[in-house]
C-alpha cells in the first residue's frame, strides 16, 4: 500500500467552483505539506502543518486554505478556483526529527481549471 | 527573496559522469537536499547535506559549500533510468523547503 495517497488524481473544474484535494498518510509523520508544481517553476510551498493544531502559510497561500483533520489527513481547498491555479499538486510528509530531513511525496493531483 | 539556480537541461551518455550544480540565495539555510522526479511521477529524495563536504550514496554523491552558497549532485555510471528531472532544495528552517526550478537530465545510449 502507498504510504502517502492523494485523491483525486485528476480533476477538471470550472472557474468559480470550490474544490478540495485530499491527502492521507500511513507513515505516522507529524508534518505535512502541500506544494504546487508548474512547468519551469519547480515546486512551491502552499501550506504546511506540524501537527493537528498547527497550520502555517507557505510562499503562495493566497487563494488556498487547508484543514488538518487528523494526524494522517491534510486537505487543500480552493474556495473559488481560477485558471491560473491549474497545476500539479503534491502532498508530502516528514518526520519531526530525522537526519536527512527527507520529505515523502504523494503521487500528485493534476488540476485543470477551465 | 529566495532563489535557487540550476541548469535547465543536461545531456550525457550511458556510463558517463554528470554534475548538476545549484547555487542558492535564501533567507535561512539549514541544509541542501536533492530530489529526483521522473516524468509523471512524484519527487523522491536522493540526498541531504547539512555540513560542508561530500556525501556519497551509491552512484550518487552530493557536495555542499556553505561559504559559496553552492552545491552539486554528481551522478556516476549513468544509466538510462537516470533520465529524469533533478531538483535542489534548501531547508530554510523547520524542514520548509524552497526548491530550484529543476534540471532535466537526458541520458542517451
Amino acid at each position: 500500500d502507498a504510504d502517502v495517497t492523494q485523491t483525486p488524481r485528476n480533476r477538471i473544474t470550472k472557474t468559480g467552483k470550490r474544490i478540495m484535494l485530499e491527502c492521507s498518510q500511513t507513515k505516522g509523520h507529524d508534518r505535512m505539506y502541500w506544494y504546487r508544481q508548474d512547468p519551469g517553476l519547480g515546486l512551491r510551498l502552499i501550506y504546511y502543518s506540524f501537527d493537528v493544531k498547527d497550520i502555517n502559510k507557505g510562499e503562495i497561500s493566497d487563494g488556498y486554505s487547508v484543514s488538518r483533520q487528523a494526524q494522517a489527513k491534510f486537505s487543500l481547498s480552493l474556495e473559488s478556483a481560477i485558471p491560473n491555479q491549474t497545476a500539479l499538486y503534491f502532498c508530502a510528509t516528514s518526520a519531526a526529527v530525522g537526519t536527512y530531513n527527507e520529505q515523502f511525496f504523494g503521487p500528485g493531483t493534476r488540476l485543470t481549471v477551465l | 527573496g529566495q532563489s535557487l539556480e540550476q541548469p535547465s537541461e543536461v545531456t550525457a551518455v550511458e556510463g558517463a559522469i554528470v554534475q548538476i550544480n545549484c547555487t542558492y540565495q535564501t533567507s535561512g539555510f539549514y541544509g541542501l537536499s536533492w530530489y529526483q522526479q521522473h516524468d509523471g511521477g512524484a519527487p523522491t529524495f536522493l540526498s541531504y547535506n547539512a555540513l560542508d563536504g561530500l556525501e556519497e550514496t551509491g552512484r550518487f554523491s552530493s557536495f555542499l559549500s556553505r561559504s559559496d552558497s553552492y552545491g552539486y549532485l554528481l551522478l556516476q555510471e549513468l544509466q538510462m533510468k537516470d533520465s529524469a528531472s533533478y531538483f535542489c532544495a534548501v531547508n530554510t528552517g523547520f524542514q520548509k523547503l524552497v526548491f530550484g526550478t529543476g534540471t532535466r537530465l537526458l541520458v542517451s545510449p
